[in-house]
């Protein structure tokens, strides 16, 4: 699985958007980019994840870089409850198209929301 | 709740002391994860199961670690001769082989402290 870069911490306002950067310039054809986070003291939570389109769903946005070396996750209205550590991870796909396996996590990026 | 459970939450044990944890995946979830975090880094991978087989193993598990899950269905965890370098919180979660792109789900993790 290709390795990924994302800052060590963030800070965001409150209601505000949230927007958590991540590299991975090596990243081949078939693996697709996941986000997990994990809140203190909890086990990580699965966010988005995505191949070459951008993708939303209740919890988030993901934006893929057209040559997918890079890839954005934004929380559109930040809350205090979204302060975690945000994991990018980038996984080999099976043939059939999903995903299976271990997953690979970095240190993150802890995203901390201030009031 | 139907998430995954693990047990116990809390372990306190002495250095050379077995101990031994287990894990209750979401009933019709076939894979289980191991994974184990240390303070400050993200979870690192220790041994997948689909079904009752033990499919990939990681170098992190040496050989004083054991992994089981008899029916395929809840799964045990065990350390021998405990160490100090054993201290961590040790992770399960479980995915559904077709399921929405093999999301995994994250149990609370149980706490592991050797003295």
């Amino acid at each position: 699985d290709a390795k990924t870069t994302q800052p060590p911490s963030m800070d965001c306002a409150e209601g505000r958007a949230a927007n958590l950067p991540c590299n991975h310039s090596t990243i081949s054809g078939n693996e697709y980019v996941y986000w997990y986070r994990q809140i203190h003291s909890q086990g990580p939570q699965y966010i988005i994840h995505g191949l070459k389109n951008n993708e939303t769903n209740e919890m988030a946005s993901l934006i893929i870089t057209e040559d997918r070396k890079s890839s954005t996750l934004i929380l559109p209205h930040a809350t205090l409850r979204d302060t975690a550590v945000y994991y990018c991870i980038v996984r080999v796909a099976s043939a059939g198209g999903t995903s299976y396996g271990k997953l690979t996590f970095g240190q993150g990026t802890i995203l901390t929301v201030h009031p | 709740d139907t998430g995954v459970s693990q047990d116990p939450r809390h372990k306190i044990t002495k250095r050379g002391q077995n101990v031994t944890f287990r894990c209750d995946p979401i009933s019709e979830h076939n894979r289980l994860y191991w994974y184990r975090q240390t303070l400050g880094q993200g979870p690192e991978f220790l041994t997948y199961f689909q079904n009752e087989a033990q499919l990939e193993k990681s170098r992190l598990l040496s050989d004083r670690f054991s992994a089981e899950r008899p029916k395929g269905s809840f799964s045990t965890l065990e350390i021998q001769r405990t160490e100090q370098g054993d201290s961590a919180m040790y992770l399960c979660a479980s995915s559904f082989r077709s399921g929405r792109y093999n999301e995994q789900f994250f149990g609370p993790g149980t706490r592991l402290t050797v003295l």
